[in-house]
């Protein structure tokens, strides 16, 4: 199976940086996903890694290496809006993706 | 068209009520997924299809039986549920998953499910 550890809860101040951590243990992986979920509402995609580095989109940066089994994600210049939970999903062959417990981040001003 | 959209958006039944939730996409996506999610909890993965065909059971109770009567349209019937089956069911698509493509999840808003 699975394992897919990072932080329940973050607070960060609105236009400041913050960094979210992801760490996985998984066999067949294939790319991991980083998701936005505002409450009571569907998860949107943020960003997909498969080869390590850095994938920058906008204001949102994702980071992946394999070999640590290590991803995180990067918000700048942080919005109210962003308040939300950041969920780490891992994708394992070409059909199953599974998802980390989230981490529930609440920008304050 | 970049929605995925499941009815109904809040469903009450009753232990011995058979019912079904009901989702549609028209992105051309060949895969698609059921997944459960109860308050404060990620997303669980119960079922997948790929090209209309069942292709991962997370070993989900056989009280939900999925089914893809088309590319574009996928079922989950329920029966006899219990009230800890209450949860919102989120439908997911995902483009041809036998390329190398991302394999990003486009979900629908969900089914609010309250079994009593």
């Amino acid at each position: 199976g699975q394992n897919i550890d990072q932080p329940t809860e973050m607070t960060a101040t609105e236009g400041a940086i913050v960094q979210i951590n992801c760490t996985y243990q998984t066999s067949g992986f294939n790319g991991l996903f980083w998701y936005q979920q505002h409450a009571g509402e569907a998860p949107t995609f943020l960003s997909y890694n498969v080869l390590d580095g850095l994938e920058e989109k906008g204001r949102f940066s994702s980071f992946l290496s394999r070999s640590k089994g290590y991803s995180y994600l990067l918000l700048k210049e942080l919005q109210m809006k962003d308040s939300a939970s950041y969920l780490c999903a891992v994708r394992v062959g070409y059909q199953k993706v599974t998802f980390g417990i989230g981490t529930k981040l609440q920008v304050i001003p | 068209d970049t929605e995925v959209t499941q009815t109904p958006k809040h469903l009450v039944m009753g232990m011995t009520n058979k019912k079904s939730l009901k989702c549609e996409q028209h992105m051309g996506h060949r895969a698609m997924y059921w997944y459960k999610q109860k308050a404060k909890k990620p997303p669980e993965l119960m079922f997948v299809y790929s090209y209309e065909k069942l292709s991962i059971n997370e070993s989900v109770p056989s009280r939900f039986s999925p089914e893809c009567p088309n590319s574009s349209l996928l079922n989950l019937h329920l029966h006899a549920l219990q009230p800890e089956d209450s949860a919102l069911y989120l439908c997911a698509s995902s483009q041809d998953l036998q390329l190398a493509d991302t394999g990003e999840l486009f979900f629908g808003e969900g089914s609010r499910l309250t079994v009593l």
